[in-house]
């Protein structure tokens, strides 16, 4: 059961350079997400889709973009990374059948710009 | 403006003694609850959630108390083991817009 997976889990940028993040849910979920963790700050909501062909912004959307590029899939795009997103970033997803449900994360891609 | 806040960053109690995590929310259109724990290196997993229908949901060792007039909730987990340490959070969601919003965290250690 491969539940919520994520590539890369660790990368490395320089500053200006853009990357994307993958996620892919095997568990027919309807709602993806993405959230970033740095210390003292929690989880904060950068993006989410709250089913295929829609996506809405979080609390922290700025720097980053997303493609719900399917059912399954879900990335998130840094087009010229800065410092401040040093951070690791979860994806998560979420049945969302019409009730509100838990969201199962994936294991985290730790990011650091230099 | 934090529309969730977890006001204790760390906790520490006793192995065997009751664990008592707090949560407060500002946003009165929340009506759906979650706790997470989170190991280090690891994703934040799943432990119980409570709609705004409730006042108390129960899963074993873990309870979770809502508060509506207060905007407040909290877990409690007796009694508290060792594999218990980890930062918990709580999220908070509305009905509808699949949106999640969570805390900043508390990092629970429970002494042997």
């Amino acid at each position: 059961n491969a539940g919520v997976t994520q590539t890369p889990k660790f990368q490395v940028l320089k500053t200006g350079q853009s990357m994307t993040l993958q996620c892919a849910q095997d568990m027919n979920h309807n709602s993806m997400y993405w959230y970033r963790q740095d210390p003292g700050m929690g989880l904060r909501l950068i993006y989410y889709s709250a089913s295929e062909g829609t996506t809405d912004k979080g609390e922290v959307p700025n720097g980053y973009n997303v493609s719900r590029l399917n059912k399954r899939e879900f990335s998130l795009r840094l087009e010229s990374a800065a410092p401040s997103q040093t951070s690791v970033y979860f994806c998560a997803s979420s049945l969302s059948d019409g009730r509100a449900g838990e969201l199962f994360f994936g294991e985290g891609s730790r990011l650091t710009v230099l | 403006d934090q529309q969730v806040k977890q006001n204790s960053p760390s906790l520490s109690v006793q192995e065997g003694r009751i664990s008592i995590l707090n949560c407060d929310y500002t946003n009165s259109m929340f009506d759906y609850f979650l706790w997470y724990k989170k190991y280090p290196a690891e994703g934040p997993t799943f432990l119980i959630s409570i709609s705004s229908i409730k006042d108390k949901n129960e899963d074993g060792r873990f309870t979770v108390f809502l508060n509506k007039s207060a905007k407040h909730l909290s877990l409690h987990i007796v009694p508290s083991q060792p594999g218990d340490s980890a930062v918990y959070f709580c999220a908070a969601g509305t009905s509808g817009t699949y949106k999640y919003i969570f805390g900043t965290g508390t990092r629970l250690k429970v002494l042997a």
